[in-house]
């Protein structure tokens, strides 16, 4: 299994654009979760969703917003892209929505994003 | 709202030496906390969490609920140890970790 996988890489956008972010959960992880993390900061809650649901947002605006496909996999999309949105986004996947003890989110290497 | 602190940015320390690196949590829940690492070029990955009581690599880490620590310890520490390491502790819904701002821990020759 490659785990989870996301695309692009890296990209670097201007302000105002927008983006879309991808990510492939491990096979048979139903649950996709979305991070954002700030260069020199620990990775801040964005969304999950489960089963093609949105289950959690933390605290961002809505110009960020996602979904999650019949296949699990999923995308990030931010509008109107703010200088302040450049982080490195990582996404995470889990067997199911809810924790519990054997229930870990494993991440992916994340999609560096630079907003000039 | 949950916090979680991890007050030193950067602990330095020479091979072989015992390492603690800091973690305290802000939960009116019930905690649930976790160690994540991230070596050089390699994404973020679990250490270990409180509820396995668990070692893993020589690390160790228990929950005290009366100081609200879950601090992260290792008696002798190794060159490979090199790497950030992140506290996080999980909601009672279950979806959401909230990070603490990390440790980059350097272990000197």
């Amino acid at each position: 299994d490659a785990g989870v996988t996301q695309s692009p890489t890296h990209l670097i956008k201007t302000r105002g654009q927008q983006v879309t972010l991808r990510c492939s959960p491990i096979s048979g992880h139903k649950s996709v979760s979305w991070y954002q993390q700030v260069l020199g900061q620990g990775p801040q809650f964005i969304f999950q969703y489960y089963e093609k649901e949105e289950r959690g947002r933390g605290n961002f605006p809505d110009r960020f917003s996602a979904r999650q496909f019949p296949n699990y996999s999923s995308e990030l999309n931010v509008n109107a892209l703010l200088l302040g949105d450049s982080a490195l986004y990582l996404c995470a996947s889990s067997l199911e929505a809810r924790g519990s003890g054997a229930n870990v989110l494993t991440f992916g290497a994340g999609s560096r994003l630079t907003v000039l | 709202a949950q916090r979680v602190t991890q007050p030193e940015k950067l602990l330095s320390v020479f091979k072989g030496a015992p390492v603690e690196l800091k973690c305290n949590y802000s939960y009116s829940g019930s905690p649930e906390l976790f160690w994540y690492v991230q070596y050089s070029r390699q994404r973020l990955q679990l250490l270990l969490r409180h509820i396995s009581r668990e070692s893993i690599k020589g690390f160790t880490a228990d929950l005290n609920k009366g100081e609200t620590s879950f601090h992260l310890k290792k008696p002798f520490a190794q060159e490979e140890d090199s790497a950030m390491y992140y506290c996080a502790n999980r909601n009672n819904a279950g979806n959401m970790l909230t990070f603490g701002g990390g440790t980059r821990l350097m272990v000197k020759p």
